[in-house]
């Protein structure tokens, strides 16, 4: 079936340090994948996604890149905030039917 | 409204007792999600809910859970005879449905469930 799988956090950087996120997948056919953040006290929401190979989603200074080749959507930022500090899902869909597969979340913490 | 909302933010509970929780999606948007976030470990999908259509319930892992929606505005998430590997945060999630923006899903803030 299908799945996803993250690096293991907690990932502690110091501010302006470059990040990068690991995560892989496992799908049939051709999902689109996603990033969502849940900073402290709120809900998920979307920070970026891409929709087919190749494809780069960007905002808020962060980048990922649909790596069918490798199966990967790692998550990049050139340069951290301490605002960046909160938990990141990967995760996938197979439909448009909005349901997702999310991996485990890694936890972000950048000291100032 | 602005959000999607959830109530009761925390519950505590004990054994065997009965739960409801509810969520108010954004107006509007005519899926509307469940999933369950266990300490530690990602999203659990539950229950999917897109318009008249009959509910997508393969995740709900016993009969103890059910979900219902009333057309296209709130919905309530029951666990019967509550058990402690239920304790989770239960996050709703609502996105306009159909075509790509169906995957941009727009999640409330939880409601926590402990089971003593």
């Amino acid at each position: 079936g299908n799945s996803v799988t993250q690096m293991e956090g907690p990932v502690t950087l110091s501010e302006e340090a470059f990040l990068t996120i690991n995560c892989t997948y496992t799908a049939t056919g051709y999902p689109s994948l996603f990033w969502y953040v849940q900073y402290p006290g709120e809900g998920l929401q979307l920070l970026l996604k891409a929709t087919k190979a190749d494809d780069k989603g960007s905002n808020k200074g962060f980048e990922a890149t649909y790596r069918k080749e490798t199966t990967s959507f790692h998550l990049e930022k050139g340069s951290v905030q301490v605002s960046d500090s909160a938990v990141y899902f990967c995760a996938l869909s197979s439909s448009n039917t909005g349901k997702l597969i999310f991996g485990q979340g890694t936890t972000l913490q950048v000291k100032p | 409204g602005a959000g999607v909302s959830q109530s009761p933010s925390n519950k505590v509970t004990e054994k065997g007792k009965d739960v409801e929780l509810r969520c108010d999606p954004i107006s509007g948007h005519t899926a509307l999600y469940w999933y369950r976030q266990r300490l530690g470990q990602g999203l659990e999908f539950l229950i999917y809910f897109q318009g008249n259509s009959a509910p997508d319930k393969s995740g709900l892992p016993s009969d103890r859970f059910s979900a219902e929606r009333t057309g296209e505005s709130v919905s309530t998430l029951t666990i019967q005879r509550t058990q402690q590997e239920d304790s989770a945060v239960y996050l709703c999630a609502s996105s306009p449905g159909g075509g790509t923006g169906a995957n941009v899903l727009t999640f409330g803030a939880g409601s926590r469930l402990t089971v003593l």
